[in-house]
């Protein structure tokens, strides 16, 4: 069965303190990665798609990584407009039934 | 701005009520879907469509229904309501041939 978990569940940093967050998944044949940004009471937010091991997708102060078994998503700098939880997402294969798998979230909080 | 649009965006009902949850895209986008959110277990597929003659379920579809009445409309329904449906229910679009996915503002439902 595929899976995706993300890790930490939580994490709290200081406004400045760079860290990651992990994704990892399960699934043979990936065939993308993506990465959301959910806010209290609001919809996720499409961020980042990565095709292949090795690919890196940047966007102000995140960075998107993957490799084979996992995908990092790189804060640097962070600040307190950067609290949200993090979902990551898989694609399976399989022809018309493509479908997103969701991991449950690292929900991100930067203290001032 | 091309949007994804969800009515009601709070809703509670009672046991055994017929519910319907609507969604709606400027987006121009084929492909629709309906999710539900509940903590610690992240988001999960209920139904798919990817034009407005194809409905497939995802992996819980049972106790929901759904109508594709347009390219750009697609409801979801909770014929008889129980209380383990009270979730976070989102809608999401995408364009074939691509497979990030762009949520709608999410429905809070709560079942009594």
């Amino acid at each position: 069965e595929d899976q995706v978990t993300q890790s930490p569940e939580a994490l709290r940093l200081q406004e400045g303190e760079s860290s990651s967050l992990n994704c990892s998944y399960t699934v043979s044949g990936l065939r993308g990665l993506f990465w959301y940004r959910q806010d209290p009471g609001k919809g996720p937010e499409f961020l980042f798609t990565l095709y292949s091991a090795g690919e890196e997708k940047e966007k102000e102060r995140l960075k998107a990584t993957l490799t084979k078994k996992e995908s990092f998503l790189h804060i640097t700098a962070p600040k307190p407009e950067d609290s949200a939880t993090y979902l990551c997402a898989v694609l399976r294969p399989g022809g018309s039934a493509r479908q997103l798998t969701f991991g449950s979230g690292t929900q991100l909080t930067v203290l001032p | 701005d091309a949007d994804v649009t969800q009515t009601p965006r709070n809703r509670i009902t009672k046991t055994g009520k017929r519910i319907m949850l609507e969604c709606s895209q400027t987006k121009g986008h084929d492909r629709m879907y309906w999710y539900r959110q509940d903590p610690g277990l992240g988001l999960r597929l209920i139904y798919y469509s990817f034009d407005v003659k194809d409905i497939n379920k995802g992996e819980i579809s049972d106790g929901y229904s759904v109508s594709r009445q347009a390219q750009a409309k697609f409801s979801l329904s909770l014929e008889s309501a129980i209380p383990n449906q009270t979730a976070l229910y989102f809608c999401a679009t995408s364009q074939s041939g691509r497979y990030e996915q762009f949520f709608g503002p999410g429905t809070r439902l709560t079942v009594l």
